[in-house]
């Protein structure tokens, strides 16, 4: 039973477009998500967070949107570059200091140049 | 590059055998976290450990077990081995802060094969 689902298994966008994963989940008492990037091998590497009490978190072209009434959250990167091409997880936590997470199966993004 | 490092990079096991998988987390960090990821799958949480004592397990069998040192290094042990322990094995350390974000830090894994 997945409790975080990322639906798309891969993704290609042309770079300098808008690239939009998206991930679902399904217990309500996650509160707490964050998005990590994973280049083959090498571990995976945390890119931007958001808790609950927010809807949308930014940082630089990384932006993060949560719904929490669908629950929903999706990952927007604009523009995308080459360099963005990695396998993303979306990971949520019910933990009060978000240590303990569980991780969806991935989205491989490949930006086409 | 994170600071955690994992060896060894990769491991083939046959089937009942153990195996010991070792993480050397940041300097200062007082949390580590254990991750089995299959192929194709995400990262599954297999516990956590803080200031040497488990702080919280997921849903692995006792026959996973592990370690922490007060050098920030730790092991994850796996006896018994059966074929679909195969899989990267990811550790992740963190600063062990009681309120707020705690963000973790890979390593880059160790692939284990059972045969």
């Amino acid at each position: 039973d997945q409790q975080v689902k990322q639906n798309s298994p891969s993704l290609s966008v042309q770079e300098g477009r808008i690239s939009i994963l998206n991930c679902d989940y399904t217990n309500s008492m996650f509160d707490y998500f964050l998005w990590y990037k994973k280049y083959p091998a090498e571990g995976p590497t945390f890119l931007i967070s958001i808790s609950s009490i927010k809807d949308k978190n930014e940082d630089g072209r990384f932006t993060v949107f949560l719904n929490k009434s669908a629950k929903h959250l999706s990952l927007h990167i604009v523009p995308s570059q080459p360099g963005d091409s990695a396998v993303y997880f979306c990971a949520a936590s019910a933990d009060n200091y978000g240590q303990n997470f569980v991780f969806g199966p991935g989205t491989r993004l490949s930006v086409l140049p | 590059e994170t600071g955690v490092t994992q060896s060894p990079t990769h491991l083939i096991k046959t089937r009942g055998q153990q195996v010991t998988l070792r993480c050397s987390s940041q300097s200062g960090h007082n949390t580590v976290s254990w991750y089995q990821q299959a192929l194709g799958q995400g990262p599954q949480f297999i516990f956590q450990y803080y200031r040497e004592e488990e702080n919280g397990r997921g849903n692995f069998p006792p026959r996973f077990s592990g370690l922490q040192f007060p050098n920030y290094s730790s092991e994850l042990n796996v006896n018994a081995l059966e074929l679909d322990d195969s899989a990267l094995y990811l550790c992740a350390s963190s600063l062990g802060r009681t309120s707020g974000t705690d963000t973790q830090y890979f390593g880059p894994g160790t692939r284990l094969t059972v045969l």
